[in-house]
């Protein structure tokens, strides 16, 4: 399989305690996403790579969450101190190398915090 | 699987018919449009995406239509088939990389 991969699929946490997440991008893209969705609602955008350099934040992603890529391939997000309204599906998805291709998506990973 | 959308406009469709999904975006300055699947438990699946500097793209039993005058993006799937029905969401994107989601549409496709 070569698409999009996120481990693990289910996370379960209590409130306040940190969690991270790992995503691989398919092999030849060079820009990375991560995006959050709750129930009923679209993605939305949290933030944005290409290759190692981090582009792009949007103001969802509180002091509480930080992504890294270090190496311009897997991406890994860190949520600290977990709270209630961090319940949600956190997705990622890559394309490239240009701008203006399609972004294929991972199936997520769904956080419930207890 | 767990739901994808509880309380989302949904279209019904019987088997075999054409369906039509719509979708009003925001922004004028948006210049890349894509439609994605969503099925229960599953990450958003790339059907097909439009540049603003076209009105019509056709891919296998999918069209989208563009209508930049008022903002308008429809997706069209002929021949509506069980393995059809999800949520389907409309996606612009301006200028940067990021997508802005619309709402999503459930698509129920019955014998």
């Amino acid at each position: 399989d070569t698409g999009v991969s996120q481990d693990p699929r289910h996370k379960i946490t209590k409130r306040g305690q940190n969690v991270t997440f790992r995503c691989d991008p398919i092999s030849e893209h060079n820009r990375l996403y991560w995006y959050r969705q709750t129930l009923g609602q679209g993605p939305e955008f949290l933030t944005y790579f290409q290759n190692e350099a981090q582009l792009e934040k949007s103001r969802l992603l509180s002091d509480r969450f930080s992504a890294e890529r270090p190496k311009g391939s897997f991406s890994t997000l860190e949520i600290q101190r977990t709270e209630q309204g961090d319940s949600a599906m956190y997705l990622c998805a890559s394309s490239g190398p240009h701008s203006n291709q399609p972004q294929h998506f991972g199936d997520g990973t769904r956080l419930s915090i207890l | 699987g767990e739901s994808v959308g509880l309380h989302l406009p949904t279209l019904s469709v019987q088997e075999g018919d054409n369906s039509i999904i719509n979708c009003a975006y925001s922004n004028s300055a948006s210049d890349y449009f894509i439609w994605y699947k969503q099925e229960s438990g599953k990450g958003p699946q790339f059907i097909i995406d439009i540049r603003s500097n076209m009105d019509k793209r056709q891919g296998q039993r999918v069209t989208v239509l563009l209508n930049k005058t008022v903002k308008h993006l429809s997706l069209q799937i002929a021949a509506t088939q069980p393995g059809d029905s999800a949520v389907y969401f409309c996606a612009e994107m301006r200028r940067t990389d990021k997508l802005i989601f619309g709402t999503g549409t459930r698509l129920q496709v019955f014998p």
